[in-house]
């Protein structure tokens, strides 16, 4: 079935260095690839997507590709603040909406100051 | 506009012990859906409902149950529950674009 393999964490940097967090996948289709950011205590927020090929999510300084080649959707900032420490999961839904979303298990970052 | 809400934020039960989780929305969206998060697995689904009266199973939903009578709620029930359900409980709604969760229930099953 569908999968999400992203890197294991915790990530650890300090602040304005450049991040990169990878992500690739299995899927028989054409799914729909999601980032989503989780702050303590609370429940997911939409960081970003992407729908097709080659599209380019982006949001708050984050980006990622979705590339079909590589089945990757690596998630980039490139300068990094305290306020960014979060889990981030990369996941994938065979619609754009992101219902019977497959998760990542997760990679947490912490930013030190 | 409240979004997607869940009672309790916190629950200890013990085995065999039932009780439900509330879940409800305010956005009139159709899908809704039960995850569980547990360390190294992100998140899972438990079950889902695409519109009131129609619910199905996801991934993990041996132990729970599901109804959907209204847009509104989902309640998520466990009947009889076990140590391996000690987790946190997310609810979602998905809109034309996105996802949107609730803050969670934190359940520790003794």
């Amino acid at each position: 079935g569908d999968s999400v393999t992203q890197m294991e964490g915790p990530v650890t940097l300090s602040e304005e260095a450049f991040l990169t967090i990878n992500c690739t996948y299995t899927a028989t289709g054409y799914p729909s690839l999601f980032w989503y950011v989780q702050y303590p205590g609370e429940g997911l927020q939409l960081l970003l997507k992407a729908t097709k090929a080659d599209d380019k999510g982006s949001n708050k300084g984050f980006e990622a590709t979705y590339r079909k080649e590589t089945t990757s959707f690596h998630l980039e900032k490139g300068s990094v603040q305290v306020s960014d420490s979060a889990v981030y999961f990369c996941a994938l839904s065979d619609q754009s909406g992101g219902f019977k979303t497959i998760f990542g298990a997760g990679t947490r970052l912490f930013v030190k100051a | 506009n409240a979004g997607v809400t869940q009672t309790p934020k916190f629950q200890v039960l013990k085995t065999g012990q039932s009780m439900t989780l509330q879940c409800a929305q305010d956005m009139n969206h159709e899908y809704m859906s039960w995850y569980r998060q547990d360390p190294g697995m992100g998140l899972r689904l438990i079950h889902y409902s695409v519109g009131a009266g129609i619910t199905d199973q996801g991934e993990v939903p041996n132990g729970y149950n599901v109804s959907r009578s209204t847009t509104e709620d989902f309640p998520l029930r466990l009947l009889s529950a076990a140590p391996s359900q000690t987790s946190v409980y997310f609810c979602a709604t998905t809109g034309t674009d996105t996802q949107y969760f609730g803050p969670g229930t934190r359940l520790t099953v003794l």
